[in-house]
């Protein structure tokens, strides 16, 4: 069964820093592997989707990797802005005959002005 | 217009009572899924539909029951809810490659649920 970890849970940062969320896998044959975004009570915004055969997604200030034999993928955020306080979720689409994607818990960002 | 819909967004409702949340999506797509979320918790399956014959289970379906009544609407039924039900629900629709695996999953705004 895949198994989806996020390091670290929480992180509180001063506006300006680059960051970068950690996002494990136990299962390297997976198809994708997607970030989203959560505002508190909100639903998941799909951020960045890199497919198996590539190896970084970029869209503005966010970078996303993907290390399939190693099963890491990391999200890099630059210039860090209070805005981008959110969670950040990543998910690993396996190759199972159902396609269905596997969450993990999730990093909690602050952003401090 | 948002393109995944659910309603209601917020109830309350007593241990026992059915409760049905309902989901719409405007995008197209074959594929929907329901999800529950706990608090620092990553998001579980429920059920999950890949078209409107076609229903499966998730990781927690039990205590729970879907309808497809169409290819753009899907609902979750909780037959006698129970207070550990209390969570955000999440449906989300997602539209396979030509040949492939499914791509994005795009989600609803979500329904906060209480079961008191």
């Amino acid at each position: 069964k895949q198994e989806v970890t996020q390091i670290p849970a929480a992180l509180s940062v001063p506006e300006g820093e680059n960051l970068v969320l950690n996002c494990s896998f136990t299962d390297s044959a997976i198809y994708n592997l997607q970030w989203f975004r959560q505002d508190p009570g909100k639903g998941l915004t799909s951020l960045l989707l890199i497919q198996s055969s590539q190896r970084e997604q970029t869209s503005g200030r966010l970078n996303a990797s993907l290390d399939k034999s190693s099963g890491r993928s990391t999200l890099y955020i630059a210039a860090s802005q209070p805005g981008d306080s959110a969670t950040y979720l990543c998910a690993a689409g396996g190759w199972g005959g159902s396609y269905i994607p596997t969450f993990g818990r999730g990093t909690s960002l602050i952003v401090h002005p | 217009d948002a393109d995944v819909t659910q309603t209601p967004r917020n109830r309350i409702t007593k241990t026992g009572k059915r409760i049905m949340l309902e989901c719409s999506q405007t995008k197209g797509h074959d594929r929907m899924y329901w999800y529950r979320q706990d608090p620092g918790l990553g998001l579980q399956l429920i059920y999950y539909s890949f078209d409107v014959k076609d229903i499966n289970k998730g990781e927690i379906s039990d205590g729970y029951s879907v309808s497809r009544q169409a290819q753009a609407k899907f609902s979750l039924s909780l037959e006698s809810a129970i207070p550990n039900q209390t969570a955000l629900y999440f449906c989300a629709t997602s539209d396979p490659t030509t040949g492939g695996p499914p791509d994005t999953q795009y989600f609803g705004p979500g329904t906060r649920l209480t079961v008191l």
